[in-house]
């Protein structure tokens, strides 16, 4: 069965640290997204990749960055913490997505 | 700009009825169509994918269906079961290639036992 894993399901952080998320695929995918979800505003895209070493912007970049150094693994990184950054944050991968199981974000 | 919308928002049915759910996207020119499931607090499901030259897909008891020229998709549900209350959202793409999908903001259904 073919997996999208994200390595927190609950994270608390303080306002302004460096916070990582991960993502990692077994399916040898190009492709990979992070999105947030808060209520009423639906799934935004922030930033995608299509390769190694490549990265484009979404629709909501500003306050995250992203990295990607080997196919499997995609990670965001949010430089400094804020409290509107307090959302659900989603990773996919492939063609037709396969998502993880999503990490809740609070920043406090 | 691609808007995608779900009406209705909210759904509360009867166990064992049949349903639709409905999503209209404003440009018509897209290229494939996902329905995902979404249980709170969870990530998403793909449930179906329809690629441009379909027209419905299905699976189990789920069938999608997708008319590009009128900008609508409906999923339907036979004999539903409180096991499949969850949201259903529905996402677009428009070019082979970028895979950005745009999603709707859901429908919320709830099957009564």
């Amino acid at each position: 069965d073919v997996k999208v894993t994200q390595s927190s399901r609950y994270l608390v952080k303080r306002t302004g640290e460096k916070v990582f998320l991960e993502c990692v695929q077994d399916m040898d995918h190009e492709n990979m997204f992070w999105y947030r979800q808060d209520p009423g505003l639906g799934l935004r895209l922030i930033y995608f990749s299509y390769d190694v070493k490549m990265k484009e912007k979404g629709d909501i970049p500003e306050g995250y960055s992203v990295s990607r150094e080997k196919k499997e693994r995609f990670s965001l990184i949010l430089e400094s913490a804020s409290t509107n950054q307090t959302s659900m944050y989603l990773c996919a991968s492939g063609d037709g997505y396969t998502f993880g199981s999503g990490t809740r974000l609070t920043v406090v | 700009k691609q808007e995608v919308t779900q009406i209705p928002a909210a759904l509360s049915v009867p166990e064992g009825e049949n349903l639709v759910l409905n999503c209209s996207f404003t440009d018509s020119a897209i290229y494939n169509l996902q329905w995902f499931r979404q249980d709170p607090g969870k990530g998403l499901t793909s449930l179906l994918l329809i690629q441009s030259s379909q027209r419905e897909q299905t699976s189990g008891r789920l069938n999608a269906s997708l008319d590009k020229s009128s900008g609508r998709s409906t999923l339907y549900i036979a004999a539903s079961q409180p096991g499949d209350s969850a949201t259903y959202l529905c996402a677009v793409v428009k070019f082979p290639g970028t895979y950005k999908y745009i999603f709707g903001t859901g429908t919320r259904l709830k099957v009564l036992a």
